[in-house]
């Protein structure tokens, strides 16, 4: 596609129950990334794929968390059990192999709210 | 760690001033750059400075990257409503893998322009 598509773009969910997040990259970038966004604040990175292999998972917050891509396209990143302070905008990014040094293209970003 | 402190975290002024903000570190950086994120959207890359005293222009913005390649500004010239949102700066180490390694985000100056 053109861009970086996130799905969904909103999320409500109650206290305790699973949630799966989408990221379609822009075809033929190989290195992906997520990011937490609290509200007011700066990004948190989650995690980086190269391909389907994901050689940092260093901030992932907990075990709950997980994401896994599929071949160098689609990536899911799934929260179980969600807690309150699960709220935030989780966003994702994709670009070139090793182009981390010209930047980044964010898709819009998926608005998770745990009630 | 490599840490980026951005400055101020938050500025509000009148349509048709100038204003500056500031993204400073102890550590070398190979690249950096800025990103402006509008609210419900994810962030958007403005510029990418990579030689030590480069200065870009981007219509009425204006990036500079320090000589030592710690720190960078941006100024903005007749600062518009348009020109409001989150802009952030990020860095990408001298030494970057990827992954959490790859690109340190700050936390982001909150501009606000007022009609």
């Amino acid at each position: 596609g053109a861009g970086v598509s996130q799905s969904p773009s909103n999320k409500v969910t109650e206290k305790g129950k699973d949630v799966e997040l989408r990221c379609d990259p822009i075809s033929g970038h190989t290195a992906l990334y997520w990011y937490r966004q609290r509200l007011g604040q700066g990004l948190e990175f989650l995690i980086y794929f190269q391909g389907n292999s994901a050689p940092d998972k260093s901030g992932l917050p907990s075990d709950r968390f997980s994401a896994e891509r599929t071949g160098e396209s689609v990536s899911t990143l799934t929260i179980q059990r969600t807690q309150q302070e699960d709220s935030a905008v989780y966003l994702c990014a994709s670009s070139p192999f090793g182009q981390e040094f010209y930047g980044y293209t964010f898709g819009s970003g998926t608005r998770l709210t745990v009630v | 760690t490599q840490l980026l402190e951005q400055s101020p975290q938050f500025l509000s002024i009148q349509e048709g001033e100038n204003l500056t903000v500031y993204c400073n570190s102890s550590s070398v950086f190979s690249s950096l750059q800025w990103y402006r994120q509008e609210p419900g959207e994810g962030p958007v890359l403005l510029v990418t400075v990579v030689t030590g005293g480069e200065v870009k222009k981007l219509k009425r913005l204006t990036f500079q990257f320090g000589d030592a390649r710690k720190d960078s500004s941006l100024h903005i010239t007749a600062a518009q409503p348009g020109d409001t949102g989150l802009y952030l700066c990020a860095g990408v180490g001298l030494f970057s893998g990827g992954g959490a390694d790859g690109l340190t985000f700050g936390k982001g100056t909150h501009l606000i322009i007022q009609p």
